[in-house]
């Protein structure tokens, strides 16, 4: 079956430090992928997403590429912020047209002035 | 961008009674909405898809008569859990796609999640 690892949290870093919050998958097939951040007391919003290999999924500076070879999919910002402390889900999506999202355990960052 | 609204966003109920979530697409369409389950430090677990105008799929362990879907309208989705006992208490999360365009490539939009705890 399908299934998400993201590494466990919470990430603590200093404003302007270097993110990364590791994602690998398993799945069958060619599944799209995702990341969802969740602020504090609001809904999971999508974040970015990659649909293909070696595509790259951008937003707010944040970035990630999938790499089939890997099966992996991390994601990255050069210049946190303490307005980017949220939860960050990776979640996948097999390609099937009617298939829900499998999610990993979601990863809280947590950025100080 | 989409709005999905989920009410209440907490809910404290005694053991054995029932409490109903609600969850509202406010401004799309949604012909297909899904009710996911968080437990501390866990993933995301779907339960249910829930179909308008038809009886919801539940995912394998979920019980059906503890958790009743209804699927009324193109904008409204309700969670009942019945019977409700401790081992219920949760966070529970709704999601609806727009119904229009390429089913595929279609965004889930979250609603902001409800906590239950049963005492």
């Amino acid at each position: 079956g399908n299934s998400v690892t993201q590494m466990e949290g919470p990430v603590t870093l200093s404003e302007e430090a270097f993110l990364t919050i590791n994602c690998t998958y398993t799945a069958t097939g060619y599944p799209s992928l995702f990341w969802y951040v969740q602020y504090p007391g609001e809904g999971l919003q999508l974040l970015l997403k990659a649909t293909k290999a070696d595509d790259k999924g951008s937003n707010k500076g944040f970035e990630a590429t999938y790499r089939k070879e890997t099966t992996s999919f991390h994601l990255e910002k050069g210049s946190v912020q303490v307005s980017d402390s949220a939860v960050y889900f990776c979640a996948l999506r097999a390609d099937s047209g009617y298939s829900t999202l499998t999610f990993g355990k979601g990863t809280m960052l947590l950025v100080s002035p | 961008g989409a709005v999905v609204s989920q009410h209440p966003s907490w809910v404290i109920c005694k053991s054995g009674t029932s409490v109903k979530i609600e969850c509202r697409s406010l401004d799309f369409q949604a012909t297909t909405m899904f009710w996911y389950r968080q437990f501390p430090k866990q993933s995301l677990m779907l339960m249910a898809t829930s179909n308008e105008g038809s009886k919801a799929t539940y995912e394998q362990g979920v019980e059906k008569d503890k958790f009743l879907i209804n699927h009324a309208s193109l904008t409204l989705s309700t969670l009942t859990v019945t019977s409700a006992h401790p081992e219920d208490s949760s966070f529970y999360i709704c999601s609806a796609r727009d119904s229009r365009g390429i089913w595929v490539f279609a965004e889930a939009f979250f609603g902001q999640g409800t906590r239950l705890t049963v005492v």
